[in-house]
């Protein structure tokens, strides 16, 4: 199984930086999500992670290690529409691969 | 055009009822969910068709039955619905089952009262 620990809630100020970090415990790991939701709305996909190392994408970037079991999301020069969930998701290798899904992180961000 | 859609966004019901929410997918993908999201914003994956064919089915009480007439739409029908059924529900798309990058529905809200 699948057990995946993220902060509940942060708060940072417009135009700073945020790291958001997500460690997980599991069987099987083949890589890792991070997704985007605002209230009310659907789940949308930022990142995805296999190897260790950053994937930069724009304002966003995601780290991943696997030998720490250990990812964060950084978000650059925050805006106030970055205020939203962010869901760290880990892919379980399997006959069908599964995700399971960490209860995100609720980022405010603040003037 | 919206990728994955679903209907409808609100469904508000009485205990015992029946319920359907419709999902329909134009990406060309091979693989649907459904998934339910509770009040603490845990997101739980429920069912996953690929090419119509069922290949997971999670813990899930049996009044829930899934239905794929074709590999672009999952269909999700609730029996003799309970109060702890109130969630928010998620429809999904990916590829194939290995490619797991999801792409959601905008969600139903069903309300059980």
């Amino acid at each position: 199984g699948q057990n995946i620990d993220q902060p509940t809630e942060m708060t940072a100020t417009e135009g700073a930086i945020v790291q958001i970090n997500c460690t997980y415990q599991t069987s099987g790991f083949n890589g890792l999500f991070w997704y985007q939701q605002h209230a009310g709305e659907a789940p949308t996909f930022l990142s995805y992670n296999v190897l260790d190392g950053l994937e930069e994408k724009g304002r966003f970037s995601s780290f991943l290690s696997r030998s720490k079991g250990y990812s964060y999301l950084l978000l650059k020069e925050l805006q106030m529409k970055d205020s939203a969930s962010y869901l760290c998701v880990a892919l379980n290798q399997g006959g069908y691969q599964k995700v399971t899904f960490g209860t995100g992180t609720k980022l405010q961000v603040i003037p | 055009d919206t990728a994955v859609s679903q209907t409808p966004k609100y469904l508000v019901t009485q205990m015992g009822n029946d319920k359907s929410i419709k999902c329909e997918q134009n990406l060309g993908h091979d693989t649907m969910y459904w998934y339910k999201q509770d009040s603490k914003k845990f997101l739980k994956i429920m069912f996953s068709y690929n090419n119509k064919e069922l290949i997971i089915n999670e813990t899930v009480p049996n009044r829930f039955s899934p239905k794929s007439p074709d590999k672009a739409h999952l269909n999700l029908h609730i029996n003799s619905l309970e109060l702890g059924d109130s969630a928010v529900y998620f429809c999904a798309s990916s590829q194939d089952p290995a490619n797991e990058k999801l792409f959601f529905g905008s969600g139903t809200q069903l309300s059980v009262l």
